[in-house]
């Protein structure tokens, strides 16, 4: 069985652009939630889905938004981007929540110049 | 607000050594604790788990106790191998969130 799938692995852009995320769960999954891991620290959670609606979120600033589809694949999405959001970006799913056990991707590597 | 604290790294020992990877934490209520591992390139893996005090996760050859009376729970391993040349992640979750606290990672290189 495929494991967590993101894409694109890595990717570069300019600050103020937007960029696009993606994330499929493990078939059968249908909660999905995000992540940010700047170098060197632990990951910060961003959201969590859980079919198709928002059942948490982080500390992070509205620029951050994400969304989940009827296949419960999901997407990430920042705006406005800052230096500050170079980081590697990590997408885990679970069949229903945290009880179930959480598998991680390997996640989008994002660098903002 | 909930929080982990590990012991900084990097930690470097020999094949068959005794690893200690401390961990402690600050939560309002009672937390789940985790141990995950990253690997280079990939992404995290959980390792084991405790959902109550008292509590011992097991996998792999690790073990953490769930100490509440001291909320600690410390990553042991009897004899490590290179294999186990990995970041090793302390995180917990409050009951009825979704949301996972990581501390900052250990480190942990193993030579032959």
């Amino acid at each position: 069985d495929a494991g967590v799938t993101q894409s694109p692995t890595h990717l570069i852009k300019t600050r103020g652009q937007h960029v696009t995320l993606r994330c499929s769960p493990i078939s059968g999954h249908k909660s999905v939630s995000w992540y940010q891991q700047v170098l060197g620290q632990g990951p910060q959670f961003i959201f969590q889905y859980y079919e198709k609606e928002e059942r948490g979120r982080g500390n992070f600033p509205d620029r951050f938004s994400a969304r989940q589809f009827p296949n419960y694949s999901s997407e990430l999405n920042v705006n406005a981007l800052l230096l500050g959001d170079s980081a590697l970006y990590l997408c885990a799913s679970s069949l229903a929540s945290l009880n179930y056990g959480y598998t991680f991707g390997s996640g989008t590597r994002l660098t903002v110049v | 607000g909930n929080s982990v604290t590990q012991m900084e790294g990097p930690v470097t020992l020999s094949e068959e050594a005794f690893l200690t990877i401390n961990c402690t934490y600050t939560a309002t209520g009672y937390p789940s604790l985790f141990w995950y591992v990253q690997y280079p390139g990939e992404g995290l893996q959980l390792l084991l788990k405790a959902t109550k005090a008292d509590d011992k996760g097991s996998n792999k050859g690790f073990e953490a106790t769930y100490r509440k009376e001291t909320t600690s729970f410390h990553l042991e391993k009897g004899s490590v191998q290179v294999s186990d040349s990995a970041v090793y992640f302390c995180a917990l979750s409050e009951g009825g969130s979704e949301k996972l606290v990581f501390g900052k990672g250990t480190k942990l290189t193993v030579n032959p």
